[in-house]
């Protein structure tokens, strides 16, 4: 069935620091959804991808859609101790959603 | 406030009692969705319902069951909980299907112990 990898499962970074979390999809997604959730919250969504090799900004997040539409990148640059969490991608197929496993970020003050 | 709201936010019970986790949304979205969330599994759909009446199994449907008789609400019925339904859960909806997929907004979750 459908899978969606996610890695790496942890990260720690000093402050200060780049971080990326990449996705992989066994199968083509027809988009890309991204996710945050603070330790103890809920999911919070962030942005979504849906065209070929679309890149897209909020800040210092950078958020990739690969050109087979079946891999996905987040990179944060410079990190800060408010961007700690958990990111989730979310890739919908059909209508089912598949999301990751997740990368738990911890950034060291 | 635009928002999901879920009850109980948290409940231990013990195998084979029947029970219901509530789900409502007050932003008139019609898709609406359960995830269980376990450590190192991510979320995984339970099922889903694109709108009142219609509603579809998710990856891990087994041992639940769901209604849509409105379109605000959204329950989760565990019929016969055992204790590998222990878990974090957490009821989503959106504004329409996943075809023109829109953001997804989260409930508080609701944490489930079966002993």
């Amino acid at each position: 069935g459908q899978q969606v990898m996610q890695i790496p499962q942890y990260q720690h970074v000093q402050e200060g620091e780049d971080f990326t979390t990449y996705c992989n999809s066994s199968t083509t997604l027809s988009n890309i959804q991204w996710y945050k959730q603070r330790p103890g919250g809920h999911p919070v969504f962030l942005i979504q991808l849906v065209k070929s090799g679309e890149v897209k900004k909020q800040k210092r997040l950078t958020f990739q859609f690969g050109e087979a539409k079946k891999n996905s990148s987040l990179h944060i640059t410079a990190t800060q101790t408010t961007d700690v969490g958990t990111y989730f991608c979310a890739g919908s197929a059909g209508n089912q959603f598949y999301f990751g496993t997740g990368t738990s970020l911890t950034v060291i003050p | 406030e635009a928002q999901v709201t879920q009850n109980p936010r948290y409940l231990i019970t013990v195998t084979g009692k029947k029970l219901t986790v509530t789900c409502s949304q007050n932003m008139n979205h019609e898709y609406m969705s359960w995830y269980r969330q376990d450590p190192g599994l991510g979320l995984r759909q339970i099922y889903y319902s694109m709108n009142v009446e219609v509603t579809d199994k998710g990856d891990v449907p087994e041992g639940y069951k769901v209604s849509r008789k409105e379109k605000r609400n959204f329950p989760l019925i565990l019929e016969s909980p055992s204790p590998n339904q222990t878990s974090l859960y957490f009821c989503a909806s959106s504004l329409r299907g996943l075809a023109n997929s829109n953001e997804q907004f989260f409930g508080p979750g609701t944490r489930l112990t079966v002993l």
